[in-house]
């Protein structure tokens, strides 16, 4: 079934340093991958999505890499400070008429100072 | 520009209630999606309006339902409430659908706690 994977569930790193959050889907019709960040008490915020037909995007310190024929794809944070501490989701999208989000169940990032 | 917001910020009922969270979509957005985050999991799909419509559900029992109105704001009910209906509920919205892409901008959330 629709199925997604995300390692690890708990990451944490010194400031400065870079992360890497990791997600596998099983769906190979999935054309849209979003990150998203929820702070304590919010709800997710959107912060970097990369589409089926693109490889890699970068936005500042976050980059997203896609891989679609190992159905891999990757959030990169680079020079990590305190403020990017909070939990991760990733997601992929699925066209078949649902147009549902199947979420990965998230890592928590915590950057230390 | 307003983001989603939705309301009760919190909420607390007792088994066997019900209640209903309320959802107000980004101005221009058509569809709303609600979904479940209970504590220390991922989200849920429950359900997708668009255009006043259910379109999907996901593997919820019918006690979980809701509704779209015309100005595209949207409703959950929950009926009947049990203990592990305890959670974040979460609401999105996003614009029409363009190739199969939809931007989902999510809300605060309701956190429903069932005693």
């Amino acid at each position: 079934g629709e199925n997604v994977e995300q390692h690890p569930s708990t990451l944490s790193v010194q400031e400065g340093d870079s992360a890497v959050i990791k997600c596998t889907y099983s769906d190979s019709a999935s054309n849209y991958f979003p990150w998203y960040k929820q702070e304590l008490g919010k709800g997710p915020q959107l912060i970097i999505d990369i589409r089926s037909n693109v490889g890699e995007k970068k936005d500042q310190r976050i980059a997203v890499t896609l891989n679609k024929t190992a159905k891999h794809f990757s959030l990169h944070i680079t020079e990590t400070q305190p403020e990017d501490s909070a939990v991760y989701f990733c997601a992929a999208s699925i066209p078949s008429g649902t147009y549902k989000y199947i979420f990965g169940t998230g890592t928590r990032l915590k950057v230390l100072a | 520009e307003a983001g989603v917001t939705q309301s009760p910020t919190h909420l607390i009922k007792t088994r066997g209630q019900q209640v209903t969270l309320r959802c107000s979509p980004i101005s221009g957005h058509t569809s709303v999606y609600w979904y479940q985050q209970a504590l220390g999991l991922g989200l849920q799909f429950l359900l997708w309006y668009d255009e006043g419509e259910e379109r999907n559900r996901g593997n919820f029992p019918p006690r979980f339902s809701g509704r779209q109105f015309p100005n595209y704001s949207s409703e959950l009910n929950v009926n009947a409430l049990e203990l592990e209906d305890s959670a974040l509920y979460l609401c999105a919205s996003s614009l029409a659908l363009f190739g199969g892409i939809n931007e989902q901008f999510f809300g605060p959330g309701t956190r429903l706690t069932v005693l």
